[in-house]
């Protein structure tokens, strides 16, 4: 069975200093996996994924994340954050096999202070 | 344009009712997915098609219908309404092309059983 965990309810960060958002999940084989983004009253948008490749991966709005195969994490991740990064971020895993759902963490909601 | 549309955006009812949520995808995706969102954020995926057949179907009451009329529409039926179905109700779409992993979601249904 897939799942995720992400550790932390609530991240928060002064504007301006690096942020990371932790992910652990498991699934058997090897793994897809997202960050999400959900804006108050909006739908999720999608940040950025891990297929294959390069374990850090780059996406929208300055975000990156790192696959750790060892540590099975994927934590994102920011250099330098902004007021309007405040939002929840959900990590997603799927297996590389088959019609399998994407599975969700419980999210984390990031709120970045002026 | 949006690519995944719902509606209604806001859904309040009695109990006992029965009620219906559309979702359009522009985007000529093949697979679509229903997603409920309960009030602690935690998602769960409820129905997944793939050119208008069911291949997901999670452990959902059946008084949960999908019915997918072409690839570009996914509908959510729901009879007898209850009010542990209060919650937000995503629709997603996902391409079987170069882009095929990243699912694209509506702004979300907020279904309010009174």
């Amino acid at each position: 069975a897939q799942s995720v965990a992400q550790p932390e309810d609530q991240v928060n960060v002064a504007e301006g200093n690096p942020l990371t958002v932790k992910c652990t999940y498991s699934v058997s084989g090897n793994p897809y996996l997202f960050w999400y983004v959900q804006y108050p009253n909006r739908g999720l948008q999608f940040l950025l994924k891990y297929i294959t490749g390069d374990n850090l991966v780059k996406g929208s709005y300055g975000f990156e994340a790192e696959f750790n195969k060892s540590q099975t994490s994927f934590h994102l991740k920011k250099p330098s954050a902004l007021v309007s990064d405040s939002a929840l971020y959900f990590c997603a895993v799927r297996a590389n096999s088959g019609n399998t759902p994407l599975v969700f963490g419980k999210g984390t909601r990031l709120s970045v202070i002026a | 344009d949006t690519a995944v549309s719902q509606t209604p955006k806001y859904l309040v009812t009695q109990m006992g009712n029965d009620k219906s949520i559309k979702c359009e995808q522009n985007l000529g995706h093949d697979t679509m997915y229903w997603y409920k969102q309960d009030s602690k954020k935690f998602l769960k995926i409820m129905f997944s098609y793939n050119n208008k057949e069911l291949i997901i179907n999670e452990t959902v009451p059946n008084r949960f219908s999908p019915k997918s009329p072409d690839k570009a529409h996914l509908n959510l039926h729901i009879n007898s309404l209850e009010l542990g179905d209060s919650a937000v109700y995503f629709c997603a779409s996902r391409s079987g092309g170069a882009t095929k992993n990243i699912q694209y979601f509506g702004a979300g249904t907020r279904l309010s059983v009174l």
